[in-house]
């Protein structure tokens, strides 16, 4: 299986400062098609996920765009320009160009 | 407004089944993929099962496979997961969610507990 690596596992924020959390996938997440299928998700408390970004970059509707999401091939990043306090929570990385697998999650507090 | 509902859950013994069950509307359920995950403090989010539209293919994580079956009945537009055989480390929220593709899992249910006990 693609063993999907994020870092940091914890990231303390100031509202209103940038955060970025990065993931790597232990191979290419780029399937036959072309496509990286490397999607963010988001889980607040008590919630469920939330899918945030697909295919990388591309925000799903009513995402704000102070988050976004660049990469490629193994390496990826999703970006808060402005962390607000509804942003806290766990945020997921995940590949589905293979068997789909997620990454360990990483715990933005403020 | 695309929902997933689920139902089924709780606590159970090793050794016992559950029935979970998630009910959709807002969408076309028998155009989508569907999918189960679940969710530990362990291991975080793990795919289970997915079945694809018409039920034709269907996979499953090696771990539940020959235990766990995944259904869905189109016409209810109802997707199942009937767990047998439970073992204490399916203990998780499951999450049943919809597949546009390549499991990119864009709506989800609001989870249920299962429980296993030894």
């Amino acid at each position: 299986d693609v063993v999907m690596t994020q870092t940091p596992l914890s990231l303390p924020v100031t509202l209103g400062q940038p955060a970025s959390i990065s993931c790597r996938s232990s191979r290419s997440v780029v399937y036959s098609d072309g496509n990286t299928y490397l999607y963010w998700f988001h889980q607040r408390p008590g919630q469920s996920p939330r899918r945030l970004i697909y295919k990388v970059s591309n925000r799903d509707s009513g995402v704000p765009d102070r988050f976004s999401g660049s990469g490629s091939d193994t390496d990826f990043t999703l970006r808060i320009s402005r962390v607000e306090a509804e942003d806290i929570g766990i945020y997921y990385c995940l590949q589905g160009a293979n068997w789909p697998t997620f990454g360990q999650g990483t715990k933005v507090e403020i | 407004e695309m929902q997933l509902v689920q139902s089924g859950g709780g606590l159970v013994q090793s050794g016992g089944s559950l029935r979970l069950s998630c009910v959709a509307s807002g969408f076309t359920f028998s155009d989508y993929w569907m999918a189960w995950v679940r969710q530990t403090p362990e291991k975080g989010l793990e795919f289970v099962t997915n079945i694809k539209e018409d039920a034709s293919y269907k996979s499953y994580v090696d771990s539940v496979k020959g235990r766990f079956t995944v259904s869905r009945d189109n016409a209810k537009n109802s997707l199942y997961l009937q767990m047998n055989n439970l073992r204490v480390e399916d203990t998780a929220v499951y999450y049943c969610a919809r597949d546009p593709g390549f499991a990119g899992y864009d709506v989800w249910g609001q989870g249920t507990m299962v429980t296993v006990s030894s």
